[in-house]
């Protein structure tokens, strides 16, 4: 059974800082991983897409990574905004049929 | 373009009493839809998943059912709800994004149980 486990919980930064989130899986047999953004009482937005067999991709300040082998994802997040404050998920995609197993999410605060 | 609706925004509901949250999607044809739940202090869990009309596959045994009466609509429905119940069901499609699959969410309906 698959298992995504996010650390840190929780992130607290000053504005401008360049930031981390990890993203562990533990079974390496992946079709797809998805980094989300969600805000409080809010539903998701896709940030970005990572199919198997590629390595990384970026969208503007962001940058998420795959490591397969290790069962390894990093977000990076360039100079960090106070708009950038939501909870991030990662969420691992065993099939074609998009069924994802998320991790619990990390909590990122980016203070003025 | 694409849009999914869920409703009710929130809904408070006495333990026992029946439940029904609808979803739909606008803009795409057959899509692959979701119903996820996400309790308090606890990731998203993926209840239900459907690949076309009448195919409901259910990921966890439990109190609800789900149907999808139409190619763009998605229902969750319970006879008895349970306190355990109470949570943020999230209503999700999948589809192709610049020759990628990925999921799209809706606003969610947070459901409390008392």
């Amino acid at each position: 059974k698959q298992e995504v486990t996010q650390i840190p919980a929780a992130l607290s930064v000053p504005e401008g800082e360049n930031l981390v989130l990890n993203c562990s899986f533990t079974d390496s047999a992946i079709y797809n991983l998805q980094w989300f953004r969600q805000d409080p009482g809010k539903g998701l937005t896709s940030l970005l897409l990572i199919q198997s067999s590629q390595r990384e991709q970026t969208s503007g300040r962001l940058n998420a990574s795959l490591d397969k082998s290790s069962g390894r994802s990093t977000l990076y997040i360039a100079a960090s905004q106070p708009g950038d404050s939501a909870t991030y998920l990662c969420a691992v995609g065993t099939t074609s049929y998009g069924k994802l197993t998320f991790g619990q999410g990390t909590i990122l605060t980016v203070h003025p | 373009s694409q849009t999914i609706h869920q409703w009710p925004a929130t809904l408070v509901q006495p333990v026992g009493s029946p439940l029904s949250l609808e979803c739909t999607v606008e803009g795409t044809s057959n899509p692959n839809l979701y119903w996820y739940r996400q309790a308090a202090g606890r990731g998203l869990q993926l209840l239900f998943y459907s690949v076309g009309i009448g195919q409901i596959s259910s990921e966890v045994p439990q109190n609800l059912s789900a149907s999808r009466p139409q190619d763009r609509q998605f229902i969750l429905s319970s006879k008895k709800l349970l306190l355990s119940d109470s949570g943020f069901y999230l209503c999700a499609w999948s589809g192709l994004a610049g020759g990628r699959e990925t999921q799209y969410f809706g606003p969610g309906t947070r459901l409390l149980v008392l």
